[in-house]
């Protein structure tokens, strides 16, 4: 119950495509989601994040799209560029133990140019 | 990443040898957390620290211990170390006082193999 279930574990989109990356959860209790992105040889860094009482929240290029009565959560990255490379992971956690993320396994993101 | 450094930044040790990671932050921060990432695992949890003397064990802290020496340094173990222990360390650190929605800062990790 604990789980966050992500897919694909890799995705090659050319440049200037849409690239999708989902993530599942169980546990109704988890009210924040962010993404992480990493880079090779770098930590992972906050991305965008939301919260279920919402939607969808947009910055720039990037996008999560929530759809609480599924339990899902999806990042989109519009007009994808060869800089978006990276390995990107979703997570989830619950109120005040936000510190104690649940990790997604990780999205190893590939932009042909 | 600066704010947040690591060493060493990779380490071959042997089975059976103890190994120390090592984690000092500039942000100030009192929230410090060990993490390891294995591919296909994402990360996980092995111990996270409120303050010097507020120490928690994560979701895998069989086989690691760890250390708050200060605000600013926190140091993981392997007393023992472990072929299955091969894995990527990140050390990361939060700050309670940005309020309910914590981002975590992580430092450039310790790639680390043992044979």
């Amino acid at each position: 119950q604990q789980q966050v279930k992500q897919s694909p574990q890799s995705l090659i989109v050319q440049k200037g495509g849409i690239s999708i990356i989902n993530c599942a959860y169980e546990n109704t209790a988890f009210d924040y989601f962010p993404w992480y992105q990493q880079f090779p040889g770098k930590g992972p860094a906050l991305l965008i994040a939301i919260r279920p009482d919402v939607s969808e929240k947009k910055e720039g290029r990037f996008t999560i799209s929530f759809n609480k009565s599924a339990k899902q959560f999806s990042l989109h990255i519009m007009d994808s560029q060869p800089g978006d490379s990276a390995t990107y992971f979703c997570a989830a956690s619950i109120g005040d133990s936000n510190y104690q993320l649940i990790w997604g396994a990780g999205t190893k993101l590939i932009i042909k140019p | 990443d600066a704010d947040v450094t690591q060493t060493p930044r990779n380490r071959i040790t042997k089975t059976g040898k103890r190994i120390m990671l090592e984690c000092s932050q500039t942000k100030g921060h009192d929230r410090m957390y060990w993490y390891r990432q294995d591919p296909g695992l994402g990360l996980r949890l092995i111990y996270y620290s409120f303050d010097v003397k507020d120490i928690n064990k994560g979701e895998i802290s069989d086989g690691y211990s760890v250390s708050r020496q200060a605000q600013a340094k926190f140091s993981l173990s392997l007393e023992s170390a472990i072929p299955n222990q091969t894995a990527l360390y990140f050390c990361a650190t939060s700050d309670r006082n940005t309020g309910f929605r914590e981002t975590q800062y992580f430092g450039p990790g310790t790639r680390l193999l043992v044979l």
